[in-house]
């Protein structure tokens, strides 16, 4: 079975303070893909990252960071420095290298940063 | 603009009533997905096409449900007989055929309210 699990339904930090938002997966496939998405109150949803689950490094992009760990099935990430523009729902999502990129998104996290 | 197009992005229907929404993904993507997303939801997958083909449906797909990409460029979804169940944001995205470690561009939603 291919799950989601994002534990945290809301987080609210003020600004300038880190926040790491959890995810947790399931899958039985070998070769899998982990996404983070951004979805602002236009709705729109914005591609953050993509993980192969060959590659465990650590990834930064400016103020984001991913910690992808396969013993845990987690694959966090952290705004460093957080900004009022940070503010929207996070979505953790899978892919599955059998299922043709059909992509599994979790519940997602609705992250408040507040001035 | 090159992204994924949906239209319209919003959509107030009466109960019983059919509608249709359109998908223009992005011109060389000869991947197709329709989502849906509720309040409070990740998006679920519904259907996928390849150019063409519809090649996946989920068990979310009711009968009163249809998808199509005659010509394996822009793709219709309509829903017959509506009902307040169905209200909810239906995304379309498009990515290329290029095994599946591929990016999924989503566009912008059609917000879909049953009255």
């Amino acid at each position: 079975a291919q799950k989601v699990t994002q534990a945290q339904t809301e987080i609210s930090v003020v600004e300038k303070e880190d926040v790491t938002l959890d995810c947790v997966y399931e899958t039985r496939d070998t070769t899998y893909y982990l996404f983070w998405y951004k979805q602002p109150p236009s709705g729109e949803l914005v591609f953050l990252i993509r993980r192969n689950s060959f590659d465990e490094q650590n990834e930064i992009s400016g103020r984001y960071s991913w910690n992808f760990q396969k013993s845990t099935s987690s694959f966090n990430f952290t705004i460093t420095a957080s900004q009022v523009v940070d503010s929207a729902v996070y979505f953790c999502a899978l892919s599955e290298h059998s299922s043709a990129s059909k992509i599994i998104f979790g519940s997602g996290t609705r992250l408040s940063i507040r001035p | 603009d090159t992204g994924v197009s949906q239209n319209p992005r919003h959509k107030i229907t009466k109960r019983g009533q059919n509608v249709t929404f359109r998908c223009d993904p992005i011109s060389e993507h000869n991947r197709l997905y329709w989502y849906r997303q509720t309040l409070g939801q990740g998006p679920e997958f519904l259907t996928y096409f390849q150019n063409e083909a519809q090649l996946e449906k989920s068990r979310l797909l009711s009968d009163r449900f249809s998808a199509e990409r005659p010509k394996g460029s822009f793709s219709t979804l309509e829903i017959q007989r509506t009902e307040q169940g169905d209200s909810a944001m239906y995304l379309c995205a498009s990515s290329l055929d290029e095994g599946s470690n591929t990016e999924a561009f989503f566009g912008q939603g059609t917000r879909l309210t049953v009255v």
